[in-house]
């Protein structure tokens, strides 16, 4: 079974520059999810997706940070325009679902590195 | 308090030895507590799970004992390995509301070398 599939590993931009993040989850999982893991500390949940809906977006910086998951299968995710503070690998993961008595196991891509200068 | 607090921050152990991760939580929302391995480059990957309602889960070599009433939680990995450096993070799901969704929140990780 193919895993989860992010693209760029790695990216370098100046500040102010936009960059955009690529996913394509494991096939039938409904439930996408963009993690923020800055170097030393834990992923940090920026956005949740059910399908192609957005469930919880609550610390996603809205006024730079955008996602979108087209048809309910791959998502990007776009930071425009980025700042130093970005630098950080942005992971993507999937999973069947989170609710209920189903356990919500997450399904990590390898992620993508960003330097921001 | 969506948080959970995990300690140490690093921890070094003999071969051989016992590798002890420590985390804590506020929020009686949280109904599952997975823990992630991360190895350097990858993505985390589930390791093991335990929910409240039991006090311990083992397996193999690697065991969380669950305290409730001190809403406290531990990953224990007897007879530590050299392949078992790696960055550990505890978890815990946080139910949903009516206007919410369920979500996984990660604790701030512990990097653990094991010295051959």
């Amino acid at each position: 079974e193919a895993g989860v599939a992010q693209s760029p590993r790695y990216k370098i931009i100046e500040k102010r520059q936009s960059v955009a993040f690529w996913c394509n989850p494991i096939s039938g999982h409904a439930t996408l999810y963009w993690y923020q893991q800055i170097l030393g500390q834990g992923p940090k949940l920026l956005i949740q997706f059910q399908n192609n809906g957005v469930v919880d977006d609550s610390q996603l910086p809205k006024d730079r940070f955008s996602a979108e998951r087209l048809k309910g299968v791959d998502s990007t995710l776009k930071i425009q325009p980025a700042k130093l503070e970005d630098s950080a690998v942005y992971l993507c993961a999937s999973s069947l679902a989170l609710s209920g008595s189903k356990t919500g196991e997450l399904f990590f891509g390898e992620g993508s590195r960003l330097t921001v200068l | 308090q969506q948080q959970v607090k995990q300690s140490p921050q690093s921890l070094i152990v003999q071969k051989g030895g016992i590798s002890i991760i420590n985390c804590a939580y506020e929020n009686t929302a949280f109904d599952y507590f997975p823990w992630y391995q991360q190895f350097p480059g990858k993505g985390p990957a589930l390791l093991i799970a335990i929910r409240p309602d039991v006090s311990e889960k083992k397996e193999g070599r690697f065991t969380i004992s669950f305290n409730k009433s001190a809403k406290q939680f531990s990953l224990h990995i007897m007879d530590s390995q050299p392949g078992d450096s790696a960055t550990y993070f505890c978890a815990a799901r946080h139910l949903g509301g009516y206007s919410s969704a369920s979500k996984i929140i990660f604790g701030s990780g512990t990097r653990l070398s094991i010295r051959p």
